[in-house]
């Protein structure tokens, strides 16, 4: 069983809609999560980033980790054609001054017209 | 600012070949990642360095390797390639902990990638 688990979608949804997207896990050292957005043939690129549990919003997006439940999530308001892309679950747990990601597979999302 | 660079973008191989490549860090970054990125597997931690020196190290075979220069570029190297090699290769940079006074480096910041084909 992989560490993080995400749904790979693909989550289509007309333009307009609010997206819920998730990722769960199993390693309760993780501390540091994070949410990434792949466009195709891109390179991921960082949208959230939370420590601990707790909500954060940033415009149309909000991230949401419940660590109790080893669950977080990503939603998205208002959703554009612009947001269509892969959504990327990311999560560490530090260990001294190294950085390294665990990623969940990623969810492919596609806003409609 | 200049984000991350990477080269080549593409590049195909014959199985037994080796590989290398290049990664340029944001101006003011130390701290470089590698990733492994397929569709089965997803993205998949390959190694970091800071200060020419590798911190952290994932599951791979010794085949794939890594170094850093003074300047804060660097290659990883991929030997006699296998066909499961194929894949998009992903540097990312951060600043590290020492630049932020203790701050997490966990924001990282990828390049477009280099997208390897073993034939």
């Amino acid at each position: 069983q992989k560490e993080v688990e995400q749904d790979p979608g693909p989550l289509s949804v007309p333009e307009g809609a609010i997206v819920s997207l998730n990722c769960t896990y199993s390693n309760s050292a993780f501390q540091y999560f994070m949410w990434y957005r792949q466009y195709s043939r891109k390179g991921p690129e960082l949208l959230m980033y939370t420590y601990s549990s707790g909500n954060k919003e940033d415009g149309r997006f909000t991230a949401q980790v419940d660590k109790s439940s080893k669950y977080i999530s990503l939603f998205i308001r208002d959703s554009q054609p612009s947001d269509s892309a892969t959504y990327l679950c990311a999560m560490s747990a530090r260990t001294g001054t190294a950085s390294k990601l665990t990623f969940g597979t990623g969810t492919r999302l596609q806003v409609t017209l | 600012k200049a984000g991350v660079t990477q080269t080549p973008r593409y590049l195909i191989k014959t199985r037994g070949q080796q590989v290398t490549l290049s990664c340029s860090p944001i101006s003011g970054h130390r701290s470089v990642s590698w990733y492994q990125q397929t569709p089965g597997q997803g993205l998949q931690f390959l190694f970091e360095y800071f200060s020419e020196t590798q911190r952290n190290k994932g599951n791979f075979p010794g085949r794939f390797s890594g170094r850093q220069f003074s300047n804060s570029r660097s290659e990883m190297n991929v030997s006699t390639l296998e066909l499961g090699d194929s894949a998009l290769y992903l540097c990312a940079s951060s600043l590290h902990p020492t630049q932020t006074g203790g701050a997490t480096n966990e924001k990282l910041f990828f390049g477009s990638g280099t997208q390897l084909s073993v034939l």
